[in-house]
């Protein structure tokens, strides 16, 4: 079992629609939780980033985190054709001692006009 | 806003050769990583350091070399090119205070080509 797990898409979405994008973690002790938006043949960019259980609204944005379950998802709400990009998931596990980010292989999302 | 900066953006060069890549950040960070991306593949750590004098291999075997003499600089280097070396090679760096200090900053990345 993978330490990250994300679904590898693509995930096809028309324009205007939610996009829901979901991720699981292996470590239990994990302690922060991020979602990074990488365009082709860019470098990968912070977009959310949770600690808490609950959900965290940024804009079209919300990310949501169920320790229990070991589950961390992120909602794009009117997902426009600029939000195609892989959308890789990131974790702190405690088995690193919180030092390294472990990333999932990403969700390659597609919005349509 | 991330300051870090890699260096070339862009190298093509051929079968043998020594390159080194270049990585600074301005923002003071402790930590700093090395991630090894192919073409619509998954990152790979390579290399990481969580201080001056201080490097680790990654998760992925690599024939390449990092040294950490300053807090902002951290290049990688490959004694000898081949074209196994192929990918595109990005370093990012953390560090601060509180749960945001594992957040990674990423510079734009080196596209390196071994002919």
């Amino acid at each position: 079992q993978k330490e990250v797990e994300q679904n590898s898409g693509p995930l096809s979405v028309p324009e205007g629609a939610i996009a829901s994008l979901n991720c699981t973690y292996s470590d239990r002790g994990s302690q922060s939780f991020f979602w990074y938006r990488q365009y082709s043949g860019k470098s990968p960019e912070l977009i959310m980033s949770i600690y808490s259980n609950g959900d965290k609204e940024d804009g079209r944005f919300t990310a949501q985190l169920n320790k229990a379950s070991q589950y961390v998802s992120l909602l794009i709400r009117d997902s426009q054709p600029s939000d195609s990009a892989t959308y890789l998931c990131a974790v702190a596990p405690e088995n690193t001692g919180f030092q390294k980010l472990v990333f999932g292989t990403g969700t390659r999302l597609l919005v349509s006009p | 806003e991330a300051d870090i900066y890699q260096t070339p953006r862009y190298l093509v060069i051929g079968t043998g050769k020594k390159i080194t890549l270049e990585c600074s950040q301005t923002m003071g960070h402790d930590k700093m990583y090395w991630y090894q991306q192919d073409p619509g593949m998954e990152l790979h750590l390579i290399h990481y350091s969580y201080g001056v004098n201080s490097t680790e291999k990654g998760d992925l075997s690599s024939e390449s070399t990092v040294s950490r003499i300053r807090t902002e600089h951290f290049p990688l280097t490959l004694e000898s090119a081949r074209p196994s070396h192929t990918s595109q090679y990005l370093c990012a760096s953390s560090g601060g205070t509180g749960l945001a200090k594992n957040i990674q900053y990423f510079g734009a990345g080196t596209r390196l080509s071994v002919l």
